[in-house]
C-alpha cells in the first residue's frame, strides 16, 4: 500500500531536549516536505526537499533541521525544542513535477512544556 | 500561504443546506488539491483540478477551477453532519523557479442538525 509513514503520532517532551520526528514513504518519490499547522494558519512548509542531499528551507525554518539521506526517508529535527513549536506536524510527498499528488502522512502532534 | 486566500475562515450551515468555499491563488496554478480534515487529524484527498474549466465530483461535493481567475470553488450540496471539518485548498505554485505546495489558511465547517 503506497503510505507516508510519520512517527510518533504524539509527542510530550521539555524545552531544549532534542527529538527527530522520522518520515517515510515508500512511492519512490523524489519530493518530500514538512509542514506544520496551526490554528488559523492553514499548513505551512517548514523544508522541502526535491531528491537525495537536495534540501531547501520553507516558510517557516527556524529551529528545525532536516536531512535527505535516502530518498525514502525525510527526517525532522529539532535540536533545541521550545514551546512556539508546539503545533501539528505533517510530512508529505510526492513526484516532482507540477501537479502531482501529494500524500501526507499521518501527523505528529508536537508539545514542547 | 499569502499565495493562497480561502473564503470563508469559517462556515455554519444547517443540515440539508448548500454551501461553497472559495480559494484563490495570486499565483498561476499548476494544480490544485481540496482536502478535508477532521480536527487535529490527517489529510483526506478530495480532489485534485489541473485544467481551466475542470470540474469534478466526489459524492455530494463538486470543485470547479477558473483557470482565468486563478480561482477554485468547493461546493456541497444537501450538506449532513458527516461533511463537517476543516476544508484545505492546496495549490502547486512556481515560486523563483522552485515548486511548490502551497495551503490556504483552511475553512472550518459546522453542520447544525
Amino acid at each position: 500500500e503506497a503510505q507516508v509513514t510519520q512517527n510518533p503520532r504524539y509527542l510530550i517532551t521539555v524545552t531544549g531536549k532534542k527529538l527527530t520526528v522520522t518520515c517515510s514513504q515508500n512511492m519512490n518519490h523524489e519530493y518530500m516536505s514538512w509542514y506544520r499547522q496551526d490554528p488559523g494558519l492553514g499548513l505551512r512548509q517548514i523544508y522541502y526537499s526535491m531528491n537525495v542531499e537536495v534540501t531547501d528551507k520553507g516558510d517557516v525554518p527556524e529551529g528545525y533541521k532536516v536531512s535527505r539521506k535516502e530518498k525514502r526517508n525525510f527526517p525532522l529535527i529539532l535540536e533545541s525544542p521550545s514551546p512556539n513549536q508546539t503545533s501539528l506536524y505533517f510530512c508529505a510527498s510526492s513526484l516532482l513535477f507540477m501537479g502531482a499528488q501529494a500524500f501526507f502522512g499521518q501527523g505528529t502532534r508536537l508539545t514542547v512544556v | 500561504s499569502q499565495e493562497l486566500e480561502q473564503s470563508p475562515q469559517s462556515l455554519i450551515v444547517q443540515e440539508g443546506k448548500n454551501l461553497t468555499i472559495n480559494c484563490t491563488s495570486s499565483k498561476t496554478l499548476y494544480g490544485l488539491y481540496w482536502y478535508k480534515q477532521k480536527y487535529g487529524e490527517g489529510l483526506i484527498f478530495l480532489m485534485m483540478l489541473q485544467k481551466g474549466g475542470e470540474e469534478k465530483s466526489h459524492e455530494k461535493i463538486t470543485a470547479k477551477l477558473d483557470e482565468k481567475k486563478q480561482q477554485s470553488s468547493l461546493h456541497i450540496t444537501a450538506s449532513q453532519p458527516s461533511h463537517a471539518g476543516i476544508y484545505l485548498c492546496g495549490a502547486d505554485i512556481l515560486i523563483q523557479g522552485a515548486q511548490k505546495l502551497v495551503f490556504g489558511q483552511g475553512t472550518r465547517l459546522t453542520i447544525n442538525p
